[in-house]
């Protein structure tokens, strides 16, 4: 079975500055996605960024980027200058690829933007 | 719009009685799935539907019940025999049509209270 761990249970961050999350997970398999998902205080799941295993390359959204590292098998979230917005709980999660699609979701972190 | 709709938001539950929670899709989404949310527990997955009228057990199914007889719709019942119902219900649904994966559309979520 897959685990999702995000060690960092809380963490704050000045407006405009940058701040990443952290995840890992353990996997026996070599073909799957990778997601985090944010949950704002209307706790509706939005989908931050995706990556997929076998790309190397770290996937990026706008303000938003991965640190992508297959081996350690980490997988962080970088966020750029940093905006009020951005204040949620922020979800990592795990999907084997051609398995019911079922995502296996890390406890989360919440981040707040101060000011 | 095309979306998933959880409903009701805010429900009540009295000790030993079941009650329903709604969902429905209009996205033409195969797979639909009933995750749970503790505080400090991330999302548990509880049942997971790929194709109408076939569902499997998630990580925490006892004390719940779903049916999948329409595409759209896919029903949550937590029964008398869930000892520790309170929580946040999330629904969610997703395709794996066309290139790779995209991840999951969610509903609003619905909250139960035990009185």
């Amino acid at each position: 079975a897959q685990t999702v761990t995000q060690s960092q249970p809380e963490m704050s961050v000045q407006e405009a500055e940058t701040v990443t999350l952290s995840c890992t997970y353990d996997t026996s398999e070599n073909n799957y996605y990778l997601f985090w998902y944010k949950q704002p205080p209307s706790r509706q799941m939005i989908l931050v960024i995706r990556q997929e295993a076998y790309k190397q390359q770290n996937a990026t959204e706008n303000r938003f980027s991965v640190n992508f590292q297959k081996a350690a098998k980490s997988f962080s979230l970088k966020i750029s200058d940093s905006q009020l917005g951005d204040t949620a709980m922020y979800f990592c999660a795990f999907m084997k690829r051609r398995a019911g699609n079922m995502l296996t979701f890390g406890g989360g972190t919440r981040l707040m933007v101060k000011p | 719009d095309g979306g998933i709709t959880q409903s009701p938001k805010y429900l009540f539950r009295k000790e030993g009685q079941n009650v329903t929670l709604s969902c429905e899709q209009n996205l033409n989404h195969d797979a639909m799935y009933w995750y749970r949310q503790d505080p400090g527990q991330g999302l548990r997955l509880i049942y997971y539907s790929q194709i109408v009228n076939d569902f499997q057990k998630g990580d925490i199914a006892e004390g719940y019940s779903v049916s999948r007889e329409k595409k759209e719709s896919f029903p949550l019942t937590v029964t008398s025999a869930q000892k520790n119902p309170t929580a946040f219900y999330l629904c969610a649904s997703s395709s794996t049509s066309g290139q790779g994966w995209y991840g999951y559309t969610f509903g609003s979520g619905t909250r139960l209270t035990v009185v």
